[in-house]
């Protein structure tokens, strides 16, 4: 079956230091989803990413679909404390509407 | 709108014991499903519907059962608790898109199996 491998598992940085998330998968994707856990919290919706090579930004935030829609990867600039939590992709096959989860990336920003 | 609402957030049972975890949304999503999160392991679906009367097993099925007879109500059903099912459970629910649509998660479900 479909299977979607997140690294890392972990990340620690220093307030300020940028963050990188990647994800890869056994099968050509149709689109990825990205959503972001706070502790203690559930997951949240944060992009849907489609077209082959496709990148979006959200502030400090940038994501990206790979040219063979198979990786992507979620960039932080600058993190802040506020952006604790863990990140996990999702990814989904053609005609599809259940996605695979990766495992996660937990981000602890020390201030 | 309140979104997706999850009964109860924590609960403890003794092995063997049977429990519902209730999940109800008012989006009028076609699509619910139940994941249950363990350390290091992310989000495994356990159970999921496409529409009222159709449900299906996911990765992890083994030991619930689920129904879905109207379109916004998606019961969890454990049979016979057991420790491996310490965990927490979130259901989740969507539209129906050609492309796949965002999940809206619960607020999920602590539960213990001593």
């Amino acid at each position: 079956g479909q299977q979607v491998m997140q690294i890392p598992q972990y990340q620690h940085v220093q307030e300020g230091e940028d963050f990188t998330t990647y994800c890869n998968s056994s099968t050509t994707l149709s689109n990825i989803q990205w959503y972001k856990q706070r502790p203690g919290g559930h997951p949240v919706f944060l992009i849907q990413l489609v077209k082959s090579g496709e990148v979006k930004k959200q502030k400090r935030l940038t994501f990206q679909f790979g040219e063979a829609k198979k990786n992507s990867s979620l960039h932080i600039t600058a993190t802040q404390t506020t952006d604790v939590g863990t990140y996990f992709c999702a990814g989904l096959t053609g005609g599809s509407y259940i996605p695979t989860f990766g495992r996660g990336t937990s981000l602890i920003v020390h201030p | 709108n309140a979104g997706v609402t999850q009964t109860p957030k924590f609960q403890v049972l003794k092995t063997g014991q049977s429990m519902t975890l209730q999940c109800a949304q008012d989006m009028n999503h076609e699509y619910m499903s139940w994941y249950r999160q363990d350390p290091g392991m992310g989000l495994r679906l356990i159970h999921y519907s496409v529409g009222a009367g159709i449900t299906d097993q996911g990765e992890v099925p083994n030991g619930y059962n689920v129904s879905r007879s109207t379109t916004e109500d998606f019961p969890l059903r454990l049979l016979s608790a057991a420790p491996s099912q310490t965990s927490v459970y979130f259901c989740a629910s969507s539209y129906k898109g050609f492309l796949g649509e965002k999940l809206f998660f619960g607020s999920g479900t602590q539960l213990s199996v001593l």
